[in-house]
């Protein structure tokens, strides 16, 4: 079964300084990978996805994630935080197997944005 | 507006008072899926549906039902709530079954066993 790390429960930043959010996945084959967002309160929306083609995929908001084959790794990142990107970030693989397909997130990683 | 609407956002029970949390989306999407949100553990998958009149377990369905009567509705039923269900549940739906099909979720429903 395929699995998803993000690294660092909590990740603190200043505004205006780089955002990097990491995840680590395991699969045998190509995965499909996401990246979403959670503010406060609500659901979880889709900031960007990978599913073939270019390896650098921007997404809302200025994030833009690179899926790196050699590394298992799809890491989140923005150039300058702002104050409205504190909220939770999980990442995701698709898992595809004789039953169906199954999204698989990570723990989440909490991104707090100080002034 | 495009949307998964669940019902209720918050909900306080005592233990082995059956209830449901309803699921509507109007995307007219095949795949259904209701996933608990619990610190430290992240999102984890109770049920799911391909369509209508299937449905299949995920990682978490002990103590859970769910139905697919009509595609655009999902609920969840918990027939005798125990505490260790208190949670965030959501609720989420795609277009199809495919991997790179992205899930669009609900606002979330807000739990509590007592």
């Amino acid at each position: 079964a395929q699995s998803v790390t993000q690294l660092g429960s909590h990740v603190s930043v200043s505004e205006g300084a780089l955002v990097l959010l990491r995840c680590n996945y395991s699969s045998s084959v190509p995965p499909y990978l996401f990246w979403y967002v959670q503010y406060p309160n609500q659901g979880l929306q889709l900031l960007l996805k990978y599913t073939t083609g270019a390896t650098l995929v921007k997404g809302i908001n200025g994030f833009e994630a690179e899926f790196k084959k050699s590394e298992t790794s799809f890491h989140l990142t923005k150039p300058s935080a702002h104050m409205s990107d504190a909220a939770e970030y999980f990442c995701a693989v698709s898992e595809t197997n004789q039953a169906g397909t199954a999204l698989i997130f990570g723990k989440g990683t909490t991104l707090s944005v100080s002034s | 507006e495009a949307q998964v609407t669940q019902n209720p956002r918050y909900l306080i029970t005592v233990t082995g008072k059956k209830l449901t949390v309803t699921c509507s989306q109007n995307m007219n999407h095949e795949y259904m899926s209701w996933y608990r949100q619990d610190p430290g553990l992240g999102l984890r998958q109770i049920y799911y549906s391909m369509n209508v009149e299937v449905t299949d377990k995920g990682d978490v369905p002990e103590g859970y039902k769910v139905s697919r009567k009509e595609k655009r509705n999902f609920p969840l039923i918990l027939e005798s709530p125990s505490p260790n269900q208190t949670s965030l549940y959501f609720c989420a739906s795609s277009l199809s079954k495919l991997g790179n099909s992205p899930l669009h979720f609900g606002n979330g429903t807000r739990l509590t066993v007592t």
